[in-house]
């Protein structure tokens, strides 16, 4: 599969703060995906991009999908104690079938 | 969105020993898949089931080691087979939505002793 580039790799913040990180892929992608790991679970859907230049919110969670098609970035505004968790960002290129994945960006966050 | 049940949540095996983890979708789905996720790690696609049809591996995943079934349109399996310490991981399944969204189950952790 395509290798993602996610970054930051982990965050730790205090509650209240901004929060955005970042995805880049080497090819073009069709489709980007955010998704939110809690311990213990699978990941759960934070928000889907399908077109180039779209930005999407969910709540205080904004995603855009980047105009070169190689990039997207989730913001997380005015952070609480329940958005701690793994961040994934994922896609789907023009060459496959398969839904790629970065390594996850931890965040923790503080009272 | 598809509502995704895995059973079991969590198991501990013996090495050597097989374990089947069982995936229902509450809808008909043309394609379910299989993820591993290790410790610390990202997900990593290892098959993707269709019904009536060999499920399609992906690279340095074997249908050995790792026999899927998937007998209807809402139902597959995943079979760890031979297990050693390395298999110590999470298993996932998945399903499209309409969109081309992946949804998944809340996984199987799977430890190897």
């Amino acid at each position: 599969g395509q290798q993602l580039n996610q970054s930051p790799q982990s965050m730790f913040i205090q509650e209240g703060e901004d929060v955005s990180m970042n995805c880049t892929s080497s090819s073009i992608f069709n489709t980007w995906l955010w998704y939110k790991q809690d311990p213990g679970e699978g990941p759960v859907l934070l928000i889907a991009l399908y077109k180039a230049g779209e930005l999407t919110s969910n709540g205080r969670l904004t995603a855009q999908f980047g105009i070169t098609r190689k990039d997207s970035f989730l913001n997380i505004s005015a952070s609480i104690p329940s958005d701690v968790g793994i961040y994934f960002c994922a896609g789907y290129s023009n060459s496959g079938y398969a839904l790629n994945f970065g390594k996850g960006t931890s965040l923790l966050v503080t009272p | 969105s598809a509502v995704i049940s895995q059973k079991p949540s969590r198991d501990i095996c013996q090495r050597g020993t097989s374990l089947t983890i069982q995936c229902q979708v509450d809808s008909q789905v043309t394609m379910m898949f299989w993820y591993r996720q290790q410790p610390g790690q990202s997900l990593t696609l290892i098959a993707t089931a269709n019904q009536g049809s060999e499920a399609t591996y992906e690279s340095g995943f074997v249908i050995d080691k790792f026999p899927i079934s998937r007998p209807n349109l809402t139902f597959s399996t995943l079979t760890v087979s031979n297990m050693s310490p390395e298999d110590s991981s999470i298993y996932l399944c998945s399903v499209e939505g309409a969109g081309t969204e992946a949804f998944f189950g809340q996984g199987t952790r799977l430890t190897v002793v």
